[in-house]
Protein backbone atom coordinates (compact mmCIF):
# COMPACT_ATOMS: atom_id res chain seq x y z
CA UNK A 1 0.00 0.00 0.00
CA UNK A 2 1.44 3.33 -0.95
CA UNK A 3 1.41 5.18 1.95
CA UNK A 4 3.47 8.29 4.12
CA UNK A 5 3.13 8.16 7.93
CA UNK A 6 4.38 11.52 9.78
CA UNK A 7 5.66 12.48 13.09
CA UNK A 8 7.44 14.43 15.31
CA UNK A 9 4.82 16.89 15.56
CA UNK A 10 3.83 18.44 19.37
CA UNK A 11 4.30 21.32 21.45
CA UNK A 12 7.14 23.94 21.40
CA UNK A 13 7.97 27.42 22.93
CA UNK A 14 8.00 30.19 20.54
CA UNK A 15 11.66 30.79 19.46
CA UNK A 16 12.00 26.54 19.59
CA UNK A 17 13.10 24.01 17.25
CA UNK A 18 11.40 20.85 16.23
CA UNK A 19 11.78 18.20 13.62
CA UNK A 20 9.44 16.53 11.47
CA UNK A 21 9.47 13.49 9.88
CA UNK A 22 7.48 11.31 7.21
CA UNK A 23 7.94 8.04 6.46
CA UNK A 24 6.90 6.37 2.72
CA UNK A 25 6.54 3.27 1.66
CA UNK A 26 4.86 1.51 -1.02
CA UNK A 27 6.26 3.25 -3.97
CA UNK A 28 9.75 4.65 -5.41
CA UNK A 29 10.60 7.25 -2.48
CA UNK A 30 13.92 7.85 -4.19
CA UNK A 31 12.14 9.09 -7.63
CA UNK A 32 9.67 11.44 -6.54
CA UNK A 33 9.43 15.12 -5.37
CA UNK A 34 8.22 15.69 -1.90
CA UNK A 35 6.22 18.86 -0.37
CA UNK A 36 5.33 20.01 2.62
CA UNK A 37 1.85 21.36 3.17
CA UNK A 38 0.47 23.19 6.15
CA UNK A 39 -3.11 24.06 7.48
CA UNK A 40 -3.46 26.06 10.37
CA UNK A 41 -6.47 25.54 12.64
CA UNK A 42 -9.53 26.63 11.20
CA UNK A 43 -7.94 28.09 8.02
CA UNK A 44 -6.56 26.90 4.31
CA UNK A 45 -4.06 25.13 3.03
CA UNK A 46 -0.43 26.79 2.80
CA UNK A 47 2.41 25.13 0.15
CA UNK A 48 5.61 25.14 2.36
CA UNK A 49 8.75 23.51 0.78
CA UNK A 50 9.95 21.12 -1.79
CA UNK A 51 12.79 18.96 -2.61
CA UNK A 52 13.65 17.20 -5.50
CA UNK A 53 13.88 13.36 -5.63
CA UNK A 54 18.12 13.42 -5.51
CA UNK A 55 17.52 15.66 -2.41
CA UNK A 56 20.22 18.87 -4.79
CA UNK A 57 17.31 21.52 -5.17
CA UNK A 58 15.06 22.54 -2.60
CA UNK A 59 12.12 25.72 -2.13
CA UNK A 60 10.22 27.72 0.65
CA UNK A 61 7.13 29.86 1.23
CA UNK A 62 8.86 33.34 1.99
CA UNK A 63 7.17 32.78 5.41
CA UNK A 64 9.53 29.50 6.41
CA UNK A 65 12.83 30.56 4.16
CA UNK A 66 15.69 30.77 6.20
CA UNK A 67 13.88 29.32 9.49
CA UNK A 68 12.78 25.68 8.00
CA UNK A 69 14.95 23.24 6.00
CA UNK A 70 13.54 20.55 4.38
CA UNK A 71 15.89 17.31 3.27
CA UNK A 72 15.48 13.60 3.00
CA UNK A 73 17.28 10.30 3.63
CA UNK A 74 16.66 8.27 0.37
CA UNK A 75 17.62 4.97 1.92
CA UNK A 76 15.64 5.00 5.16
CA UNK A 77 12.33 6.22 2.36
CA UNK A 78 12.50 9.57 4.98
CA UNK A 79 11.11 13.20 4.44
CA UNK A 80 12.26 15.67 7.26
CA UNK A 81 11.55 19.32 8.13
CA UNK A 82 13.79 20.77 10.56
CA UNK A 83 11.80 24.42 11.85
CA UNK A 84 13.58 26.55 14.11
CA UNK A 85 13.30 29.96 15.60
CA UNK A 86 9.47 28.78 15.02
CA UNK A 87 6.24 31.35 15.91
CA UNK A 88 2.95 31.46 17.57
CA UNK A 89 1.93 31.68 13.34
CA UNK A 90 3.43 28.29 12.52
CA UNK A 91 0.99 26.73 14.33
CA UNK A 92 -0.57 24.30 11.99
CA UNK A 93 -1.12 20.75 10.72
CA UNK A 94 1.93 19.78 8.55
CA UNK A 95 1.13 17.10 5.74
CA UNK A 96 4.08 15.46 3.82
CA UNK A 97 2.69 15.04 0.45
CA UNK A 98 4.27 13.33 -2.45
CA UNK A 99 3.87 15.12 -6.43
CA UNK A 100 3.41 11.84 -8.04
CA UNK A 101 0.59 13.04 -10.58
CA UNK A 102 1.86 16.16 -13.12
CA UNK A 103 2.19 19.16 -10.85
CA UNK A 104 0.24 17.80 -8.16
CA UNK A 105 0.04 16.11 -5.05
CA UNK A 106 -1.67 12.31 -5.66
CA UNK A 107 -0.46 10.99 -2.15
CA UNK A 108 -0.84 12.44 1.84
CA UNK A 109 0.06 11.85 5.07
CA UNK A 110 -2.43 12.48 7.44
CA UNK A 111 -0.69 15.00 9.06
CA UNK A 112 1.46 15.88 12.29
CA UNK A 113 0.27 18.92 14.74
CA UNK A 114 2.80 21.54 15.45
CA UNK A 115 1.74 23.70 18.12
CA UNK A 116 3.94 26.47 19.20
CA UNK A 117 2.63 28.93 22.32
CA UNK A 118 4.55 29.85 25.60
CA UNK B 1 2.88 35.39 -3.86
CA UNK B 2 -0.59 36.03 -3.14
CA UNK B 3 -2.95 32.75 -2.99
CA UNK B 4 -5.12 32.07 -5.93
CA UNK B 5 -8.81 33.48 -5.06
CA UNK B 6 -11.98 31.32 -4.89
CA UNK B 7 -15.37 31.99 -3.20
CA UNK B 8 -15.94 31.07 0.25
CA UNK B 9 -18.50 29.04 -0.19
CA UNK B 10 -20.95 27.35 -2.86
CA UNK B 11 -24.14 25.50 -2.43
CA UNK B 12 -26.74 23.33 -4.42
CA UNK B 13 -29.11 20.32 -3.64
CA UNK B 14 -28.56 16.95 -4.50
CA UNK B 15 -28.74 16.37 -8.28
CA UNK B 16 -27.57 20.28 -9.12
CA UNK B 17 -24.42 21.60 -10.31
CA UNK B 18 -22.05 23.66 -8.60
CA UNK B 19 -19.06 25.35 -10.04
CA UNK B 20 -15.72 26.45 -7.83
CA UNK B 21 -13.80 29.51 -9.28
CA UNK B 22 -10.07 29.82 -9.45
CA UNK B 23 -8.95 32.62 -10.19
CA UNK B 24 -5.00 33.88 -10.46
CA UNK B 25 -2.76 36.00 -12.81
CA UNK B 26 -0.90 35.61 -15.67
CA UNK B 27 1.77 34.65 -13.99
CA UNK B 28 0.54 31.03 -12.85
CA UNK B 29 -3.09 29.95 -13.90
CA UNK B 30 -3.26 32.01 -17.10
CA UNK B 31 -0.23 30.70 -18.53
CA UNK B 32 -0.02 26.88 -17.28
CA UNK B 33 -2.06 24.33 -17.60
CA UNK B 34 -0.57 23.02 -14.35
CA UNK B 35 -4.10 23.62 -11.89
CA UNK B 36 -4.98 20.84 -9.33
CA UNK B 37 -7.57 20.15 -7.17
CA UNK B 38 -8.30 18.79 -3.98
CA UNK B 39 -11.16 17.67 -1.62
CA UNK B 40 -10.80 17.78 1.89
CA UNK B 41 -13.49 16.72 4.35
CA UNK B 42 -13.39 17.73 7.92
CA UNK B 43 -10.96 16.41 9.71
CA UNK B 44 -9.19 14.44 7.07
CA UNK B 45 -6.45 14.89 4.63
CA UNK B 46 -6.47 16.42 1.04
CA UNK B 47 -7.47 14.03 -2.02
CA UNK B 48 -6.64 14.88 -5.29
CA UNK B 49 -9.36 15.40 -7.95
CA UNK B 50 -8.20 17.30 -10.64
CA UNK B 51 -4.41 17.59 -12.11
CA UNK B 52 -3.50 19.75 -15.07
CA UNK B 53 -6.68 21.42 -15.69
CA UNK B 54 -9.03 18.95 -16.60
CA UNK B 55 -7.49 14.87 -15.77
CA UNK B 56 -9.12 12.94 -13.51
CA UNK B 57 -6.88 10.35 -11.53
CA UNK B 58 -8.31 6.74 -11.30
CA UNK B 59 -11.22 6.32 -8.93
CA UNK B 60 -12.50 10.16 -8.82
CA UNK B 61 -16.08 10.24 -10.14
CA UNK B 62 -16.42 11.38 -13.66
CA UNK B 63 -19.48 13.57 -11.84
CA UNK B 64 -16.38 16.16 -11.13
CA UNK B 65 -14.82 18.14 -14.64
CA UNK B 66 -11.80 20.76 -14.67
CA UNK B 67 -12.02 23.77 -16.85
CA UNK B 68 -10.23 27.20 -17.49
CA UNK B 69 -10.52 30.29 -19.41
CA UNK B 70 -7.67 33.09 -19.06
CA UNK B 71 -6.53 33.28 -15.77
CA UNK B 72 -9.69 31.82 -14.18
CA UNK B 73 -9.36 27.86 -13.62
CA UNK B 74 -12.65 26.06 -12.38
CA UNK B 75 -13.87 22.90 -10.85
CA UNK B 76 -17.41 21.53 -11.67
CA UNK B 77 -19.37 19.18 -9.46
CA UNK B 78 -22.47 17.62 -11.39
CA UNK B 79 -24.96 15.48 -9.36
CA UNK B 80 -24.40 16.88 -6.32
CA UNK B 81 -24.46 14.13 -3.56
CA UNK B 82 -23.84 14.77 0.19
CA UNK B 83 -20.83 13.04 0.05
CA UNK B 84 -19.44 15.71 -1.83
CA UNK B 85 -19.37 18.40 1.08
CA UNK B 86 -16.34 19.23 1.79
CA UNK B 87 -13.75 21.24 1.28
CA UNK B 88 -12.12 22.40 -2.26
CA UNK B 89 -9.08 23.56 -2.99
CA UNK B 90 -7.22 24.82 -6.43
CA UNK B 91 -3.67 24.84 -6.86
CA UNK B 92 -1.04 26.15 -9.36
CA UNK B 93 2.44 26.07 -10.19
CA UNK B 94 3.57 29.74 -10.86
CA UNK B 95 6.17 31.42 -12.82
CA UNK B 96 8.10 33.13 -9.54
CA UNK B 97 9.63 31.64 -6.53
CA UNK B 98 8.65 30.20 -4.80
CA UNK B 99 6.32 28.84 -7.91
CA UNK B 100 4.05 27.03 -5.99
CA UNK B 101 0.42 28.09 -4.76
CA UNK B 102 -2.74 26.81 -3.16
CA UNK B 103 -6.33 28.76 -3.55
CA UNK B 104 -8.49 30.26 -0.69
CA UNK B 105 -10.52 27.69 -0.57
CA UNK B 106 -14.32 27.28 -0.93
CA UNK B 107 -16.73 25.06 1.41
CA UNK B 108 -19.58 22.96 -0.72
CA UNK B 109 -22.72 22.74 1.71
CA UNK B 110 -25.06 20.05 0.10
CA UNK B 111 -28.23 21.34 1.22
Amino acid sequence: EVQLVESGGGLVQPGGSLRLSCAASGFTFSSQWMHWVRQAPGKGLVWVSVIKPDGSTTNYADSVKGRFTISRDNAKNTLYLQMNSLRAEDTAVYFCTRAGAPYAFDIWGQGTMVTVSS
Amino acid sequence: QSALTQPPSVSGSPGQSVTISCTGTSSDVGSYNRVSWYQQPPGTAPKLMIYEVTNRPSGVPDRFSGSKSGNTASLTISGLQAEDEADYYCFSYTSSSPFNVFGTGTKVTVL
